[in-house]
């Protein structure tokens, strides 16, 4: 059966520092990858999608980038760190177009 | 306007009622839905989803979808207090998903 890992799942950082946050899914071959940002009594704001190694789009302009460097790990970065940055990110995958998303269990950002 | 309104509620009812959510949507692009529920502080979790207009049943979870008035809804049946959650709609055009903002869920003992 097919599982995400997200990680870490709880995360301080300064503003002004680097952020890398981490997403695997096991037990499938070529998923889309997904991040979504989640702000409090919010929906799910898409962040960035990848049909495919070293295939990103961007949905908004923002201070954060995504990476695909394997079939099945997904990255989201950021160079310098906002204090608009802080929230709940979560890493999704699905096996195509217009299926189910499957969600890790997200990673809660502080920005101080 | 958002393509995927939802009613952020809150939402309490007693155990052993019938809860009713609601999310509409501008978008006729859309092609699959779903129902995602999530507890506080953790990922969201699929409970349902369709393709095509009409009801579907999942023990005592309804979904249902109506395309021409593009208005989905989620039935659940025999409420339960683990049933306390927010619940997210969800609809897909190609590979994007776009979600609703949820509605939080109260069940009383």
């Amino acid at each position: 059966s097919q599982t995400i890992h997200q990680w870490p799942a709880t995360l301080v950082q300064p503003v002004g520092s680097p952020l890398s946050l981490e997403c695997t899914v096991e037990g499938t071959s070529n998923p889309n990858l997904y991040w979504y940002r989640q702000a409090a009594g919010r929906g799910l704001q898409l962040l960035f999608y990848s049909v495919g190694i070293g295939q990103i789009s961007s949905e908004v302009p923002q201070n954060l980038s995504a990476s695909r460097p394997q079939d099945r790990q997904f990255i989201l970065s950021s160079k310098k760190l906002l204090l608009s940055d802080s929230g709940f990110y979560l890493c999704a995958w699905s096996e195509g177009a217009n299926t189910e998303a499957f969600f890790g269990q997200g990673t809660r950002l502080t920005v101080v | 306007q958002k393509e995927v309104e939802q009613d952020p509620g809150p939402l309490s009812v007693p155990e052993g009622a019938i809860v009713s959510l609601n999310c509409t949507y501008s978008n006729s692009a859309f092609q699959y839905f779903m129902w995602y529920r999530q507890y506080s502080r953790k990922g969201p979790e699929l409970l349902m989803y369709t393709y095509s207009s009409g009801n579907k049943e999942d023990g005592r979870f309804t979904a249902q979808v109506d395309k021409s008035s593009k208005y989905i809804s989620l039935f659940i049946r025999d409420s339960q207090p683990s049933d306390s959650a927010t619940y997210l709609c969800a609809m897909s055009n190609d590979y994007k998903l776009s979600f609703g903002a949820g509605t939080t869920v109260t069940v009383r003992a």
